[in-house]
């Protein structure tokens, strides 16, 4: 089974400066999508940015972006500019391509301070 | 635009005691899922439905039970709740990748009930 691993619990951020946060995942597939979702205090679940694997180039989404290394599987988050209203946690999440596995997997969190 | 609507928003069980957490989508979506939530192990999956009365164990099914007679409900159902059920749940949904084009849809999430059994 598909691995995702986020091996920073916590992470800081001064207000205005940039951010960077890892993701690795484990799989066989050549095919798959990747997502990062945001919850901030209210538990609610945001979809950040998605990336689908046979994109070579990196989606953005205004202030965020991917960095993504297909051949290490990795799949980190840039937060530029970094705003009081990005502390939460941050999840990596994985999902097959495969037409008849739906499952998404996510990895333990990262967990966002921004300092002002 | 009401999206995924999950009930209740918080629940207090003395182990032993059962109940129901609602799940409900109003965007047509064919896969829905249930997750729970516990601090440093991100989000697990519980069970899962690709279609009306389809349904299949995720990573961790034991002690849960789901249906799906609709396409647009998804109950989750706690048949003797224990302390280690102690958790946030999230219901989620999206389009079944089945469906052409839709490959890359993403989950939508419900608001999570948080849930303590004592």
């Amino acid at each position: 089974a598909q691995t995702v691993t986020q091996s920073q619990p916590e992470m800081s951020v001064q207000e205005a400066e940039t951010v960077t946060l890892s993701c690795t995942y484990d799989t066989s597939e050549s095919d798959y999508y990747l997502f990062w979702y945001k919850q901030p205090p209210s538990r609610q679940m945001i979809l950040v940015i998605r990336q689908e694997a046979y994109k070579q180039q990196n989606a953005t989404e205004n202030r965020f972006s991917v960095n993504f290394q297909k051949a290490a599987k990795s799949f980190s988050l840039k937060i530029s500019d970094s705003q009081l209203g990005d502390a939460a946690m941050y999840f990596c999440a994985y999902r097959s391509g495969l037409y008849n596995n739906n499952d998404m997997r996510f990895g333990a969190g990262t967990r966002l301070t921004v300092k002002p | 635009n009401a999206g995924v609507t999950q009930t209740p928003k918080f629940q207090v069980l003395k182990t032993g005691q059962s109940m129901t957490l609602q799940c409900a989508q109003d965007m047509n979506h064919e896969y829905m899922s249930w997750y729970r939530q516990d601090p440093g192990m991100g989000l697990r999956l519980i069970h899962y439905s690709v279609g009306a009365g389809i349904t299949d164990q995720g990573e961790v099914p034991n002690g849960y039970n789901v249906s799906r007679s609709t396409t647009e409900d998804f109950p989750l159902r706690l048949l003797s709740a224990a302390p280690s059920q102690t958790s946030v749940y999230f219901c989620a949904s999206s389009y079944s990748k089945v469906v052409k084009g839709r490959y890359n849809s993403p989950l939508h999430f419900g608001n999570g009930t948080r849930l303590t059994v004592t």
